[in-house]
């Protein structure tokens, strides 16, 4: 069964960074993509950008270019999302979800809260 | 820049058919077929229910419907049901190798 488990809940100063990991089973990690897609409290979804771990290329929103940078590492089957300066717009639940091409992605992690306040 | 508008509330009785439309504000939706269509039902992550236009993935019920026609996408929810009342999101391929999501529908059965 295809399961995405993401790392917990975070709490950041404006101007940190946040890392937030996602491991996952039940499928050809390496071959496949990941994305990653937020959602601030109340709002709508946002794709952030995809990694696909074999090769390692990345593909990034524009919103986000320069500030997010996706990794993956096959042996653990786990990827990661770093968010660096980080201010109160950034708060949002952020998931991982399988991508079965670069356009479509599921099933999702749970989401991982990120709270961004001084 | 591309744009995904979506109407923000749909509402029907149970056993009604109800279409939920996805306008894309550039031409690209109508020159690709990879639009898809998620579910998120409150508390919950998005689930895929329709890729490619009009393709369901295994185990998504088939009152699930999608279309497509020049830059619009549709989703029609035939046979309503109580279960179907959450937010559905469409979403498009936009160069370079990148998703936008729509603004999402808010499904309400009444």
């Amino acid at each position: 069964q295809v399961h995405l488990v993401q790392s917990g809940a975070e709490v950041k100063r404006p101007g940190a960074s946040v890392k937030v990991s996602c491991k996952a089973s039940g499928f050809t990690f390496a071959s496949s993509y990941i994305h990653w897609v937020r959602q601030a409290p109340g709002q709508g979804l946002e794709w952030m950008g995809w990694i696909s771990p074999n090769a390692g290329h990345t593909s990034y929103a524009q919103k986000v270019q320069g500030r997010v940078t996706l990794t993956a590492s096959t042996s653990t089957r786990t990827a990661y999302m770093e968010l660096r300066s980080l201010t109160s717009d950034d708060t949002a639940l952020y998931y991982c979800a399988r991508g079965w091409t670069q356009h479509y992605f599921d099933p999702w992690g749970q989401g991982a809260l990120v709270t961004v306040s001084s | 820049q591309s744009a995904l508008t979506q109407d923000a509330s749909v509402s029907g009785s149970p056993g009604q058919s109800i279409t939920i439309s996805c306008t894309e504000t550039s031409s690209d939706i109508g020159g690709h077929n990879s639009v898809s269509w998620y579910q998120q039902r409150p508390g919950r992550a998005p689930q895929l229910i329709i890729y490619d236009v009009t393709v369901r993935p295994s185990g998504v019920s088939y009152r699930f419907s999608g279309s497509k026609s020049d830059n619009t996408a549709s989703l029609t929810i035939s046979a309503l049901q109580a279960e179907d009342e959450a937010l559905y999101y469409c979403s498009s391929y936009t160069s370079p190798s990148a998703v936008l999501f729509g603004g999402g529908t808010m499904v309400t059965v009444l």
